[in-house]
């Protein structure tokens, strides 16, 4: 069964730092998504992309991020300079190209802790 | 916006009771509807959806939720639960006409089932 893969699964980095976390959604999606989920928090959404640019995103979506779909088959998500309350778990999801299926297929998420 | 309450936190029952697991909306148009699990150390995973049609939907292992549009809500159920549904559990809903990723979730219902 197709999946979406996200690398890494787990990054530890210092504030202020630069991070990209990795997405490969399944290969025939063409709406891709990130998600994060604090610790004892709910699922946010976080920004949606879809032909190359993005087309929605939520009030946390700050400068401090972007995506970026590199190639034919990564989805890339950068923080800029990471802060302590960026410690999260970051979820990638991706759904076909009609809007009105709704399901997101997520991956397996990768978890940033910013010390 | 949209926002979704799902208002028991931590359910722990034993093997073979029932399980109801409360969540509303608030939203006054049309909307679509979403019960997400999460396993222990696993991905999100879609166990059941509502767009239209019959309210009552029925989703993967025996779960089924019920789309009442009066009282905002739909609710997850399950007549006898086993250990393996141990996990989290997400409401989420979607406004009609918006893509997917505009998904809205609950803060998520832990269910632990005790053998």
């Amino acid at each position: 069964e197709p999946e979406v893969t996200q690398t890494p699964s787990h990054q530890v980095t210092q504030m202020g730092q630069e991070v990209i976390l990795r997405c490969v959604p399944i290969s025939n999606h063409l709406y891709f998504y990130w998600y994060r989920q604090i610790l004892g928090q709910k699922v946010e959404f976080l920004v949606s992309f879809y032909n190359n640019e993005i087309s929605e995103k939520s009030e946390i979506f700050d400068d401090q991020f972007s995506v970026e779909r590199p190639d034919g088959s990564n989805f890339t998500l950068k923080i800029r300079s990471t802060k302590l309350e960026d410690s999260a778990m970051y979820f990638c999801a991706s759904s076909e190209a009609s809007w009105n299926t709704g399901e997101l297929f997520f991956g397996e998420g990768s978890r940033l802790t910013v010390l | 916006a949209q926002s979704v309450s799902q208002h028991n936190h931590h359910v722990i029952l034993s093997e073979a009771a029932s399980l109801e697991l409360g969540c509303n909306y608030s939203y006054g148009g049309t909307v679509n509807l979403f019960w997400y699990v999460q396993y222990p150390g696993q991905h999100l995973q879609l166990l059941l959806k509502y767009f239209s049609g019959d309210p009552l939907v029925k989703g993967i292992k025996g779960f089924e939720a019920e789309f009442i549009k009066s009282k905002f809500s739909f609710n997850l159920r399950k007549p006898s639960v086993q250990w393996s549904d141990t996990a989290e559990y997400f409401c989420a809903v979607i406004p009609g006409g918006f893509n997917a990723g505009k998904s809205t979730f609950g803060d998520g219902t832990t269910l632990t089932v005790k053998p």
